[in-house]
């Protein structure tokens, strides 16, 4: 399976401000995913990574305040945008190959937002 | 977004108990996965099942896959301190997506 390096593993960021957290993947996947896991909480779908085009979002996350970029089959970026104390959570990436079944996961980037 | 029903929420037992929980969803899905998360770390896959009533095991854990395809159950066998974590089903359908569950968290004293 591959092996995903997450950056930054964690931070502190003041609120207003604006992080990006970079997914690189050691072998080409078809298909790169965005995760948010509050405090507590389980895993939720932020988007779907489409290399060279605009990241499918789920119901409830919008492109302004998480804008991504897949610029090849190996690498995303998630941006954290105009921070406020409720973005603090886990986010993962997560990638898989066509026709696999079930994904695997990067360790995380652990934000608290002061 | 949706999630699965996981029971139960938490779970303290002794070293060398079995556990037993499981997953429920108001959906069918086509695929069931168990994953285990540690501290600090992403989610690791442990078990996935493909077909409606699929009995399938790794090492100490075994999977099933419910016959209505609207539920999973994941047991451990003479439990381990290092089997401590959150336990997470999830459920993909064709689209590709997973839909997780609302995760079991397991504490195992000695």
């Amino acid at each position: 399976s591959a092996v995903i390096s997450q950056k930054p593993s964690r931070d502190i960021c003041q609120r207003g401000t604006s992080l990006t957290i970079q997914c690189q993947v050691d072998s080409q996947v078809t298909m790169m995913f965005w995760y948010r896991q509050q405090p507590g909480q389980s895993l939720t779908l932020i988007a779907t990574a489409n290399q060279g085009s605009e990241a499918t979002y789920e119901s409830g996350f919008v492109i302004d305040k998480f804008p991504i970029s897949r610029p090849n089959l190996t690498f995303s970026t998630l941006t954290v945008s105009n921070m406020s104390p409720e973005d603090s959570s886990i986010y993962l990436c997560s990638v898989a190959y066509r026709g696999d079944y079930g994904y695997t996961f990067g360790s995380g980037t652990r934000l608290t937002v002061v | 977004g949706q999630q699965l029903n996981q029971s139960p929420q938490s779970m303290f037992i002794q070293e060398g108990e079995d556990v037993s929980m499981n997953c429920t969803s108001s959906s069918i899905f086509n695929t069931w996965l168990w994953y285990k998360q540690d501290p600090g770390e992403g989610p690791v896959l442990l078990i996935a099942l493909y077909k409606a009533g699929e009995l399938t095991s790794n090492g100490r854990l075994t999977a099933q896959f419910g016959i209505t395809r609207k539920d999973s159950f994941l047991n451990i066998s003479a439990s381990i301190p290092s089997d401590v974590g959150i336990y997470f089903c999830a459920g993909q359908k064709r689209t590709d997506k997973l839909i997780f569950g609302t995760g079991t968290r397991l504490q195992v004293f000695p």
